[in-house]
């Protein structure tokens, strides 16, 4: 059964930094593209950034430079690091695995983590 | 970027009743579209690909159709639990881009 369980979510400063961790089961992590998607509260989906099986990694406009997405083969885990958060950052971030060679059409879904960006 | 432009926003409906939802793309990039339905709480659930195809263990009451720019996703015979808010998703190219989502109530 494929699990994905996000964490390290929480409330934090504008400027503030986190990372998030989601750890996958389930299936063979290091073959599949994963990515990282989001939703603001009372509001729809966006996809934030994916990275590829090889490493390779993409970021929607509105946290590139901010955002490193990254991955350990060896502990079946994806990252999402956070940095010079903004309030608009506020929401619940999932994590997702791409399906295959269609890497953007998201299969299997984490429960999600809240970050709130507020002072 | 892909625009996703879908509609209605809300919609309500009763038990039995056949319902269609629509997503207009800015530009044409295939069949690559899929539709997810997600619970208040919960994270969304991939139902339907490449436009037509039912995921797994997806109820045959829920299809899809379209090509070009315009996808519908249509639930016949609504069941109480349909109740939901419905997003259509290109992943043709990044950033795969979601529609503004419909809240089904029945």
């Amino acid at each position: 059964e494929v699990q994905l369980v996000e964490s390290g979510g929480g409330l934090v400063q504008p400027g503030g930094s986190l990372r998030l961790s989601c750890a996958a089961s389930g299936f063979t992590f290091a073959s599949q593209a994963m990515n990282w998607v989001r939703q603001a509260p009372g509001k729809g989906l966006e996809p934030v950034s994916q990275i590829l099986s090889g490493g390779a990694t993409v970021y929607a406009d509105s946290v590139r430079g901010r955002y490193t997405i990254s991955r350990d083969n060896s502990r079946d885990t994806l990252y999402l690091q956070m940095n010079s958060l903004r309030v608009e950052d506020t929401g619940v971030y999932y994590c997702a695995k791409g399906r295959g060679g269609n890497d953007k059409l998201f299969d299997y879904w984490g429960q999600g983590t809240l970050i709130t960006v507020s002072s | 970027d892909i625009q996703m432009t879908q509609s209605p926003s809300t919609l309500s409906a009763s038990v039995g009743d056949r319902v269609t939802i629509t997503c207009r793309a800015s530009q044409t990039f295939g069949i690559w579209v899929a539709w997810y339905q997600q619970k208040p709480g919960k994270a969304p659930k991939l139902l339907i690909y490449q436009a037509s195809t039912l995921e797994n263990g997806v109820p045959s009451r829920f299809s899809g159709s379209g090509s070009g720019t315009e996808f519908t996703l249509t639930i016949s015979s609504l069941q109480p639990g349909d109740s939901a808010t419905y997003y259509c998703q290109q992943y043709y190219t990044y950033p795969c881009t979601f529609g503004q989502g419909t809240n089904l109530e029945i």
